[in-house]
């Protein structure tokens, strides 16, 4: 069974212009939720995580049980921003940590 | 800090070949995973360790694949013998005590690109 759901594979927007990247998880339990970003050429790194609550690098994520969402928003996307972000799951008491499988977001000059 | 290290980062090799990969992790990391990342796909977890103990494998194709890391610290992941579908960028990935919910989550190397002809 799939446990992370990201529903787009890309996504492209303008500069400036606000952007969400979805993700959606499936554990009846306790999650513990994360994005990873990946540039160009980069290895891939960790962005936020849903326990500290932080912004990083203007982007922020907000953990909705009821929805069991986990989406990425920022206000205004910066050129950037373009890289693929992936969205991961650890569950179990970390015995398991499972990524989606992506969206690429493209920022438009 | 030094981050995770993987070697080779490119390999080439026939199918029905033996291939291995190399990393070292973070030090003082005891939780160690391999991932396979298909182009095109999110990485898909193959192997976790904790020390040189097998937390979860339940994704790794045992009768190809295995994977080991003796003394808790390197790890090599091996297949023997490679099929074309096995071709994927092979990320090694670290973090602390898999169990300590204060972690920061994982590290990840480089990876290696294996591409099986």
């Amino acid at each position: 069974a799939q446990r992370v759901t990201q529903p787009e594979k890309l996504l492209s927007v303008f500069k400036g212009a606000p952007v969400e990247l979805k993700c959606n998880y499936s554990y009846s339990g306790s999650p513990e939720l994360f994005w990873y970003v990946q540039y160009s050429r980069q290895r891939l790194q960790l962005l936020l995580r849903h326990i500290s609550r932080e912004s990083i690098k203007g982007f922020t994520a907000d953990l909705n049980k009821g929805e069991t969402s986990f989406h990425l928003k920022k206000p205004f996307a910066q050129e950037e921003d373009s890289a693929m972000y992936y969205c991961a799951l650890r569950f179990d008491y970390g015995q398991n940590f499972v990524f989606g499988p992506g969206t690429r977001l493209s920022v438009l000059p | 800090e030094a981050g995770v290290a993987q070697s080779p980062r490119y390999k080439i090799i026939e199918k029905r070949q033996s291939v291995a990969f190399w990393c070292n992790p973070i030090s003082g990391h005891a939780t160690l995973y391999w991932y396979q990342q298909i182009l095109g796909q999110g990485p898909k977890l193959l192997i976790q360790f904790q020390n040189n103990g097998v937390v979860d494998d339940s994704q790794l194709p045992k009768d190809r694949f295995s994977a080991e890391r003796l003394k808790g610290v390197d790890s090599t992941l091996k297949i023997q013998p490679a099929k074309l579908e096995d071709s994927a960028v092979y990320l090694c990935a670290s973090s602390l005590d898999f169990s300590d919910l204060r972690q920061e989550g994982a590290f990840f190397g480089q990876g290696t690109r294996l591409t099986v002809v």
